[in-house]
């Protein structure tokens, strides 16, 4: 049971590129998250999915966009990477909403020169 | 709005001490308070899942409380070890985060450091 995955591990982006990070989960999560974890500043959420099909905005969607085609995958989407971007994001998923826990992936750190 | 603190912001501490760390949220209206533990460059592993309903969840050498009327949680950790040492977050799950349903509102965590 692999739980969620995220890849690339690390990256390093110039100012105006695009990218996506993914995210996969293997537990049958029904909602996924997408937050980003700056020092100091603690995880804010950018994006979160309470299904297939439904995504909504989280704290500081800004920036960012994502899809969520199946029930496994969600990836977050970089149009035009700015310096402000550069931050560590971490994909996560639970069960439902109310008394349901988290799981963590393993980070993306990104870096925009 | 929620907002939860962790106090300390940092703490060292000898081998086999037993030791607290603090956690406070501002609304009580939460489902659930989760403890996790982060490594430098590594992602999140939970600790311990506190359901509003309860007020405590133990696991190995870790214990952590909730006290939900007044806002605090706290995380004991007995027999502290060198490999203990990390980053403890707090985050509790609120019932109404302006409709993004199961958020969870982070504290900016407690810097952990167990010496041999």
């Amino acid at each position: 049971n692999a739980g969620v995955t995220q890849t690339p591990k690390f990256r390093i982006l110039k100012i105006g590129q695009s990218m996506t990070l993914q995210c996969t989960q293997d537990m049958n999560h029904n909602y996924m998250y997408w937050y980003r974890q700056d020092p100091g500043m603690g995880l804010k959420l950018i994006y979160y999915s309470v299904g297939a099909g439904i995504t909504d905005k989280g704290e500081v969607p800004n920036g960012y966009n994502v899809s969520r085609s199946t029930t496994e995958d969600f990836p977050l989407r970089l149009e035009l990477a700015a310096p402000s971007q550069t931050s560590v994001y971490f994909c996560a998923s639970s069960y439902a909403g109310g008394n349901y826990g988290y799981t963590f992936g393993s980070g993306t750190r990104l870096t925009v020169v | 709005k929620q907002e939860v603190t962790q106090i300390p912001a940092a703490l060292s501490v000898p081998e086999g001490e037993n030791l607290v760390l603090n956690c406070s949220f501002t609304d009580s209206a939460i489902y659930n308070l989760q403890w996790f533990r982060q490594d430098p460059g590594k992602g999140l592993t939970s600790l311990l899942l506190i359901q509003s309903s309860q007020r405590e969840q133990t696991s190995g050498r870790l214990n952590a409380s909730l006290d939900k009327s007044s806002g605090r949680s706290t995380l004991y950790i007995a027999a502290s070890q060198p490999g203990d040492s990390a980053t403890y977050l707090c985050a509790v799950r609120p019932q109404d985060y302006g409709g993004s349903q199961g958020n969870l509102i982070f504290g900016k965590g407690t810097k952990l450091s167990v010496k041999p």
